[in-house]
């Protein structure tokens, strides 16, 4: 069964600074890993998939890279809205989520 | 405008049943798949199935497969998740998506949640 972990559990960074999150499966699941945002008491948002195609109506600030078993997250500047949890998604079998990336307000 | 709105959680006593609903608008319910997703208090998401548009296609987690019943309507756009022999670990919002269409897995829409409580 492929595992995801993520990395760090928490990042504390300033509005307007760059964020990057890590996102690693235990065996390849391709290019099929997507990313979710989920704000405290809400649903979680798909924000990209396939890696790095943006889902419709998210903001360009948000990018995702890598192949294989590493992926990586960019949030380029922050907005005070992106201080959220972060999932990552693997399809390659059954869907499956890592267990987060917290983005807070340092 | 994509609507989907989960009801019917509430507390139940461990060994229980609890039938929830997700009701859908804005979209052409009948073409997606649909899933139920989990999500324990402070803890992260767990899949728990999905079902084809059609309803011919049904798949589970393995871990819930035998408690967990999906199902779906497409004359009433409606969704269904039935759950018996409540346990514990079952305690979590149980948030329906939409898959993404052409991308299977992915989920482009979500409803709020529905919290189910296991206690007695």
């Amino acid at each position: 069964e492929i595992v995801l972990t993520q990395s760090p559990a928490t990042l504390s960074l300033s509005p307007g600074e760059r964020a990057i999150l890590s996102c690693r499966a235990s065996q390849s699941v391709s290019s099929y890993l997507a990313w979710y945002q989920q704000r405290p008491g809400q649903a979680p948002r798909l924000l990209i998939y396939d890696t790095f195609k943006r889902a419709t109506g998210i903001p360009a600030r948000f990018s995702g890279s890598g192949s294989g078993t590493d992926f990586t997250l960019t949030i380029s500047s922050l907005e005070p809205e992106d201080f959220a949890v972060y999932y990552c998604q693997q399809r390659s079998n059954w869907p499956l989520f890592g267990p987060g990336t917290r983005v807070e307000i340092k | 405008q994509v609507h989907l709105v989960e009801s019917g959680g509430g507390l139940v006593k461990p060994g229980g049943s609890l039938r929830l609903s997700c009701a859908t608008s804005g979209f052409i319910f009948s073409d997606y798949y649909m899933n139920w997703i989990r999500q324990a208090p402070g803890k992260g998401l767990e899949w728990v199935s999905h079902i084809s548009g059609s309803g011919n296609a049904i798949y589970y987690a393995d871990s819930l497969r035998g408690r967990f019943t999906i199902s779906r309507d497409n004359a009433k756009n409606s969704l269904y998740l039935q759950i018996n022999s409540l346990r514990d670990e079952d305690t979590a919002v149980y948030y329906c998506a939409r898959e993404e269409l052409g991308a299977q897995y992915y989920f482009d829409f979500w409803g709020q949640g529905t919290l189910v409580t296991v206690s007695s």
